[in-house]
């Protein structure tokens, strides 16, 4: 059983398309995220929902739109692909809530996102 | 201030060495710290994490070494093994109503056998 999991693993598309990334997690936690790693490796947080609730949008171009139908799955859509965006993106889940719990957090293998 | 330093950049170390990955941070209202290792291909798994009330925190062959008047923090990996080999990336977060994690620029290391 895999705890998060994102599909698809590997995406190639052209510049100006529209795709979109999904994620769900079983572990029950209140809180996913998506997570941007460049091709240095840096990861850098883009957005994160806590049961549904939208709680961190970071400096992200518009063209990035998340959506957390339930508190399990938070899938992350893009529109007018750029070159820029190549990068592999990361979904992940964690049990804090914002009265104080505090757990790590369990991300997904990742999608590997190419534009061309 | 959000900035979590991490070095080095890459690592190569002889198996049974000692690996040795260092972070400094800037804001004083971090309060855990966590390591986490990620392998070609895969996301990044949590480690080991401490809190800045204690200055080691040891599971197995890896150890946090902490230093709050610093603000520094280090992973030791005792005993490495090519098993190890894997980028490793340390990250700082805050209780301040969300719970972004700030991560370092990440380490590669290498375990030669």
């Amino acid at each position: 059983d895999t705890a998060v999991s994102q599909t698809p693993k590997y995406l190639v598309t052209q510049m100006g398309n529209d795709k979109s990334i999904k994620c769900e997690q079983n572990l029950g936690h209140d809180t996913m995220y998506w997570y941007k790693q460049d091709s240095k490796k840096f990861l850098k947080i883009m957005f994160s929902y806590n049961n549904k609730e939208l709680i961190i949008n970071e400096t992200v171009p518009n063209r990035f739109s998340p959506k957390s139908p339930d508190k399990a799955h938070l899938n992350l859509h893009i529109n007018s692909l750029e070159l820029g965006d190549s990068a592999v993106y990361f979904c992940a889940s964690s049990q804090d809530s914002l009265r104080g719990t505090r757990g790590g957090y369990t991300f997904g293998s990742g999608t590997r996102l190419t534009v061309v | 201030q959000q900035q979590v330093k991490q070095s080095p950049q890459s690592l190569i170390v002889q198996k049974g060495g000692i690996s040795i990955i260092n972070c400094a941070y800037e804001n004083t209202a971090f309060d855990y710290f966590p390591w986490y290792q990620q392998f070609p291909g895969k996301g990044p798994a949590l480690l080991i994490a401490i809190r800045p009330d204690v200055s080691e925190k040891k599971e197995g062959r890896f150890t946090i070494s902490f230093n709050k008047s610093a603000k520094q923090f280090s992973l030791h990996i005792m005993d490495s093994q090519p098993g190890d080999s894997a980028t490793y990336f340390c990250a700082a977060s805050t209780v301040s109503g969300t719970y972004k994690y700030i991560f370092g620029t990440g380490t590669r290391l290498k375990v030669l056998a």
